[in-house]
């Protein structure tokens, strides 16, 4: 049940374009994308949900393919900063209470 | 505005030891969330509560206890430890009842070994 994160790493240049993606076996409700630093606590990047609402930062896009039961997060002209652990959270449809599932994680790593 | 608190920072306990984990929460949010984090893993969720009930339960043993004060704060007990215990364990707030579309806030976490 948890979510599929691909790639697992990833090593960037300045400037380049990343795309980091989320794959659920199960129908989802809602996807939530966290960045994590080396020694610091997950920080809220974005939230999908079931019927297309979106709330998050606004440098920051994702997609949610409702019937391919995955999500996609966009890094586009990418920056140092960018650099961390990246998690999806799944709700299956019907949790919009409960478990928020994380996958594995994708290592992103921004050089100069 | 402070961010979610959590103590200790770090803890090192034998097994069969007992533990308690402290969290209090963003001012004005009333849903605490636990997390344990192994290394190299994602956060696995472990309790959600609002308004001082559980509202939800991870796949974790009756070892795993929480409970949410009337001030929105929450303690995470742990009883008699194994080494597999040792984890991270984060503790993320939140404005609304359901997890499904509220951000969380996390926050840095208490770094608990097991010896």
């Amino acid at each position: 049940q948890q979510p599929v994160q691909s790639p697992q790493a990833v090593i960037l240049r300045e400037g380049e374009d990343a795309v980091i993606n989320c794959s659920s076996s199960k129908a989802l409700y809602s996807v939530h994308w966290y960045r994590q630093k080396h020694g610091e606590a997950p920080v809220f990047l974005m939230i999908l949900l079931k019927g297309g609402e979106q709330k998050g930062h606004e440098k920051i896009s994702a997609s949610f393919n409702e019937k391919k039961q995955q999500s996609s997060l966009y890094l586009t002209a990418s920056q140092l900063s960018y650099s961390g652990t990246y998690f999806c959270g799944i709700l299956n449809y019907g949790g919009s209470q409960g478990n928020l599932i994380f996958g594995k994680g994708t290592k992103l790593s921004v050089k100069p | 505005d402070a961010g979610v608190t959590q103590s200790p920072t770090h803890l090192i306990k034998t097994r069969g030891q007992q533990v308690t984990l402290r969290c209090s929460p963003i001012s004005g949010h009333k849903s605490v969330s636990w997390y344990q984090q192994v290394l190299g893993q994602g956060p696995q969720f472990i309790f959600q509560y609002y308004e001082k009930e559980e509202r939800g339960r991870g796949n974790f043993p009756d070892r795993f206890s929480a409970r949410q004060f009337p001030n929105y704060s929450s303690e995470l007990n742990v009883n008699a430890l194994l080494l597999g215990d040792s984890a991270l364990y984060l503790c993320a707030s939140s404005s609304g009842q359901g997890l499904a579309d509220y951000e969380q806030y996390f926050g840095p976490g208490t770094r608990l070994t097991v010896t």
